[in-house]
């Protein structure tokens, strides 16, 4: 079974410096990870997605993502980050399994909290 | 371009008391359609999905049910809600065939006294 983990309840960081929330994940053949991000008492906007090619992916407002197959991790980063990024990250999986239909499964999620 | 609406935004209703939450999906045809809940602002938990008009995959049993009667619309329901029912509902679409990417609406808020 797909699965992905988020070990980090909450990040902390100051306002230009950088961040950086980790996600591992268990996967049986090639893993299509994606990040989301949400906002308080809002849906969950998506990020950014690895499915095959480099292992650095940007996505949106600035943020990029490390996948790592030795160590099966998909750390999302962000050079310098902005009090507007302060929100919830979500990390997740697509299940392979035949009748899965793009079903994802989501980590538990970090907070992250950026101040000035 | 495609958009998902979901309502209410917010949602109170007493134990015992029916619920309808309705999702509608502009833009493309023949979505998956899914149904989440998010329980005390953390993780998601995925209840139902649907892969076209009146088919429904249950993941978790449960006093919820839903319902997809044309091809851009899922409905969540029950009968009689329990406390344990509260929380923050959300619908999400992907395109069918690249299903990689899930949109997501803005949620429904869900408080039941």
């Amino acid at each position: 079974a797909q699965s992905v983990a988020q070990p980090e309840d909450q990040v902390n960081v100051a306002e230009g410096n950088p961040l950086t929330v980790k996600c591992t994940y268990s996967v049986s053949g090639n893993p299509y990870l994606f990040w989301y991000v949400q906002y308080p008492n809002r849906g969950l906007q998506f990020l950014l997605k690895y499915i095959t090619g480099d292992n650095l992916v940007k996505g949106s407002y600035g943020f990029e993502a490390e996948f790592n197959k030795s160590q099966t991790s998909f750390h999302l980063k962000k050079p310098s980050a902005l009090v507007s990024d302060s929100a919830l990250y979500f990390c997740a999986v697509r299940d392979m399994t035949t009748d899965s239909w793009g079903k994802l499964q989501f980590g538990s999620g970090t907070q992250v909290v950026v101040t000035p | 371009s495609q958009t998902i609406h979901q309502w209410p935004a917010t949602l109170v209703q007493p134990v015992g008391s029916p619920l309808s939450l309705e999702c509608t999906v502009e833009g493309t045809s023949n979505p998956n359609l899914y149904w989440y809940r998010q329980a005390a602002g953390r993780g998601l938990q995925l209840l139902f999905y649907s892969v076209g008009i009146g088919q429904i995959s249950s993941e978790v049993p449960q006093n919820l049910s839903a319902s997809r009667p044309q091809d851009r619309q899922f409905i969540l329901s029950s009968k009689k809600l329990l406390l344990s029912d509260s929380g923050f509902y959300l619908c999400a679409w992907s395109p069918r065939g690249r299903e990689n990417i899930q949109y997501f609406g803005a949620g429904t808020r869900l408080s039941v006294l």
